[in-house]
């Protein structure tokens, strides 16, 4: 069966520190990888996703990038953080079909400070 | 564009009685759409999808979701509520020809003793 990790589950960095959120997939080859935010507790901003093993696709203009250095690890980044950035981060699997749902990761909560 | 909306911040239901959580869609192909369910500081749990045939679909922990075409519509139902099921609840639609799905605002479901 098909597993996702995400770490660390918590993390509370300064304002100007960097920040890597590593995710990772296993039981299955060549998914497509998602990262979504989530601040407030609801809705959901996809930020990046991944096809393929260095192909990242940005859907926000933002401080933060996104990188996927083998085909089942996905990493998210800042060189440096702005208090902006607090909120819920949620790494996502899917196959590569458009009636394949997403299976997500138990995420990761950043506070800036 | 594809999107999706859920008219409703939060939905109350005393335990035992029905429940409706609704969500409306906007596509400009075939709907493929989705139901999650997220409990607090939790990742997203996939409950159901609807991809074509039955309109009535079933899903997970006894949800189901109607499918109507006429209304745009794709509202999450339960015949008997449980406190259990208070939760945050997303709608989702498949952005055609792009590998993500576009989420709702959420729904948050309160189940009274």
């Amino acid at each position: 069966s098909q597993t996702i990790h995400q770490w660390p589950a918590t993390l509370v960095q300064p304002v100007g520190s960097p920040l890597s959120l590593e995710c990772t997939v296993e039981g299955t080859s060549n998914p497509n990888l998602y990262w979504y935010r989530q601040a407030a507790g609801r809705g959901l901003q996809l930020l990046f996703y991944s096809v393929g093993i260095g192909q990242i696709s940005s859907e926000v203009p933002q401080n933060l990038s996104a990188s996927r250095p083998q085909d089942r690890q996905f990493i998210l980044s800042s060189k440096k953080l702005l208090l902006s950035d607090s909120g819920f981060y949620l790494c996502a699997w899917s196959r590569d079909s458009e009636t394949g749902e997403l299976f997500f990761g138990e995420g990761s909560r950043l506070t800036v400070l | 564009a594809q999107s999706v909306a859920q008219p409703e911040d939060q939905v109350n239901v005393a335990e035992g009685n029905p429940l409706t959580v609704k969500c409306t869609y906007s596509v400009s192909g075939n709907p493929y759409l989705f139901w999650y369910v997220q409990y607090p500081n939790r990742g997203l749990q996939f409950l159901l999808k609807y991809i074509t045939g039955d309109n009535l679909v079933k899903g997970s922990y006894g949800f189901e979701a109607e499918f109507n075409k006429s209304q745009t519509s794709f509202h999450l139902k339960k015949p008997s509520a449980l406190v259990s099921d208070s939760a945050l609840y997303f709608c989702a639609v498949r952005d055609v020809g792009y590998n993500k799905l576009i989420f709702g605002a959420g729904t948050r479901l309160a189940v009274h003793p």
